[in-house]
Parts: C-alpha cells; structure tokens; sequence
C-alpha cells in the first residue's frame, strides 16, 4: 500500500522569510502523482501544485516550488517570501492513474509578523 | 465558477442518532468524493462515484454509513447509527474528467460532526 510521510507536524517562518516542508512516500509504482495541498482555518483544501513522476524537471507556481527527488521518494515544497496568508496546514499527497488520492498527516505551518 | 456546496457547515448529534449530508459538486463535473478528516490526520476516501456509479467504496464503513448520488449530480452520505469515533470533518470533492488524466479535485468547505 502506499503512504505519505509528512515528518513535520509543525513549522514556522517569519514573513518574508523561505520554509520548506519536507515529505517523503512510498510506492512501487514508476508513474504516479504528487500534489501539494493548503488547508486553511475555512477547512476548504486549495491544491498549490502539483509534480507529475514523469516529469525531471520541479513544478513551480510563484512563491511555490517543489524538490523532487524521485529516487530517494522526496517531494519537499519551498515557499519563498512568506506571507501571513500563507499560514494553514499543508497536506502532501499521491496518487496513480485511477488511484485513490493518499494524504499524509499534514504540517502546519505558522507565518510570523 | 461555483465552488463545491455543502451542508450544513456544522452538525452536533448525540451517539446512536442518524446524521446526513450534503453535496453540491462544480457543475460538470462527473466524478464526486467523499473523506473523512479526523482531527490531526489528513483526509481518507470513503467512497468515489463516477457519474451514478460507486467507484471505489473499499474504505467506507457499510454497517452504518450509506452514500447515494442522485442523477450523477447531487450526492448524500448518511450515518445510521453515528458512533463517537465518527467525530471529524466530512469533506466532498468533485473533478472532471480528462485524458490526460492529471484533474484536479475542488474541495468544498466540508461538515463538521460532533458526536456527543
């Protein structure tokens, strides 16, 4: 079966500042999905980006990029100039083709002033 | 766009009592979700229907929860009877379709039970 392995529960980053939020998986699969999701206090999860195996090259989107390293089963999320919005637990998550979609524990991350 | 509705935003039940939700998915969109978030952990499956068809079930509890979509639109989970470990945030998701088949899952706001 698959996991997700969110090793953080918590984090935190001055604003303007640069985190990164580190999560590891565990799959035999050689094409797969990884995705980044923000879950706010509102509860709604907002999908912030999204790697796809087959990919070498790191998906970004804005302040967002990714790390992965597909070898070692590593999809770590930078967040650069951090802003107060950006506080929320953070959710790594993977998926196969017609797979069910598999979170890990999440991290929450703390932006302060 | 309209995002993914649903309902109530917040439920308090005792034990034993039944309980219902609401799903509203993107207009469109043929494939629905249900999770369930306990407090801490990230959100699991219970089931996925694609259109009026059940998907994936294999982690909903079938001796007390029940979930039907009617028409391939509007979906309703049902727990009869509720237990105190079904405490937790109930989330809804729907997608479309696509090929390429790298769709992105719309979250709603999500229920959250208490049962007392």
């Amino acid at each position: 079966a698959q996991t997700v392995t969110q090793s953080q529960p918590e984090m935190s980053v001055q604003e303007a500042e640069t985190v990164t939020l580190s999560c590891t998986y565990d799959t035999s699969e050689s094409d797969y999905y990884l995705f980044w999701y923000k879950q706010p206090p509102s509860r709604q999860m907002i999908l912030v980006i999204r790697q796809e195996a087959y990919k070498q090259q790191n998906a970004t989107e804005n302040r967002f990029s990714v790390n992965f390293q597909k070898a070692a089963k590593s999809f770590s999320l930078k967040i650069s100039d951090s802003q107060l919005g950006d506080a929320a637990m953070y959710f790594c998550a993977y998926r196969t083709s017609g797979s069910r979609l598999t979170f890990g524990e999440g991290t929450q991350l703390t932006v302060n002033p | 766009e309209a995002g993914v509705a649903q309902s109530p935003r917040y439920k308090i039940i005792e034990k034993r009592q039944s309980v219902a939700f609401w799903c509203n998915p993107i207009s469109g969109h043929a494939t629905l979700y249900w999770y369930q978030q306990i407090l801490g952990q990230g959100p699991k499956l219970l089931i996925q229907f694609q259109n009026n068809g059940v998907v994936d079930d294999s982690q909903l509890p079938k001796d007390r929860f029940s979930a039907e979509r009617l028409k391939g639109v509007d979906s309703t989970l049902k727990i009869q009877p509720a237990k105190l470990e079904d405490s937790a945030v109930y989330l809804c998701a729907s997608s479309l379709i696509r090929l390429a088949d790298t769709y992105e899952q719309y979250f709603g706001p999500g229920t959250r039970l208490t049962v007392t």
